[in-house]
């Protein structure tokens, strides 16, 4: 089945750029879903950063929108998120998810997330 | 932006016992394809969220048949008929129609007595 894998550098300083890569396993990045980034900083709750049709298509929130790049890679079958001019603030854990079909056809959003990466900004 | 508000924001339940969670929406949450994008997510500690339930009511695939979802419009509820010990964790609700932000509820933390 489906799986999804976060990686890139767990230590980013601030006023830099925070990038990572979603590997997508058992299944196509072509495929009819949407791939979205979702991030939890510590002890914290859930806040959804964007997400991305194979087409490059995408859609972001409107908090981070001004920082936030999310690329696809098809020939790597892989997504990727950039996020600018990081502050402590961005500290979380990143997670990559994707917005799946039911056998019944219905959409559900985040039915497969990755095992999350934690990034911390800091000098 | 639509706020999404959870009660309680911690629980403490009897193996056995039953279990509540209620979310509030800001606004309503009915497409006009008839459909409710109201969704509950299970982080069990350690672990990434899971999918538990899709459009208010349906169990995704996997899920014990003794949790449960309901509500319409902008209340919500999430019902766990008997708790068991694997059932711990924090439990969110999302919305997914107001669009392009999915918003989740601060989490619920569910655990044994």
């Amino acid at each position: 089945q489906v799986q999804l894998q976060e990686s890139g550098p767990g230590l980013v300083k601030p006023s830099g750029t925070l990038s990572l890569t979603c590997a997508v396993s058992g299944g196509s990045i072509s495929s009819s879903n949407w791939w979205s980034w979702i991030r939890q900083p510590p002890g914290k709750g859930l806040e959804w950063i964007g997400e991305i049709y194979h087409s490059g298509s995408t859609n972001y929130n409107p908090s981070l929108k001004s920082r936030v790049t999310i690329s696809v890679d098809k020939s790597k079958n892989q997504f990727s998120l950039k996020l600018s001019s990081v502050t402590a603030a961005d500290t979380a854990v990143y997670y990559c998810a994707r917005t799946g079909w039911t056998d019944g056809g219905n959409s559900v959003a985040f039915d497969i997330w990755g095992q999350g990466t934690m990034v911390t900004v800091s000098s | 932006d639509i706020v999404m508000t959870q009660t309680p924001l911690s629980l403490s339940v009897t193996p056995g016992q039953p279990a509540s969670i209620s979310c509030k929406s800001s606004q309503s949450l009915l497409h006009s394809d008839g459909k409710t994008y109201l969704y509950w997510y299970l982080q069990k500690p350690g672990q990434s969220p899971q999918l538990l339930i899709y459009e208010v009511s349906s169990r995704f695939s996997g899920v014990p048949d003794r949790f449960s979802g309901s509500g319409s419009g902008t209340d919500f509820t999430l019902k766990i008929s008997r708790v068991e010990a694997e059932d711990v964790g924090v439990y969110y609700c999302m919305q997914g129609i107001h669009l392009p932000q999915y918003t989740f509820g601060q989490g619920t933390k569910l655990e044994i007595k």
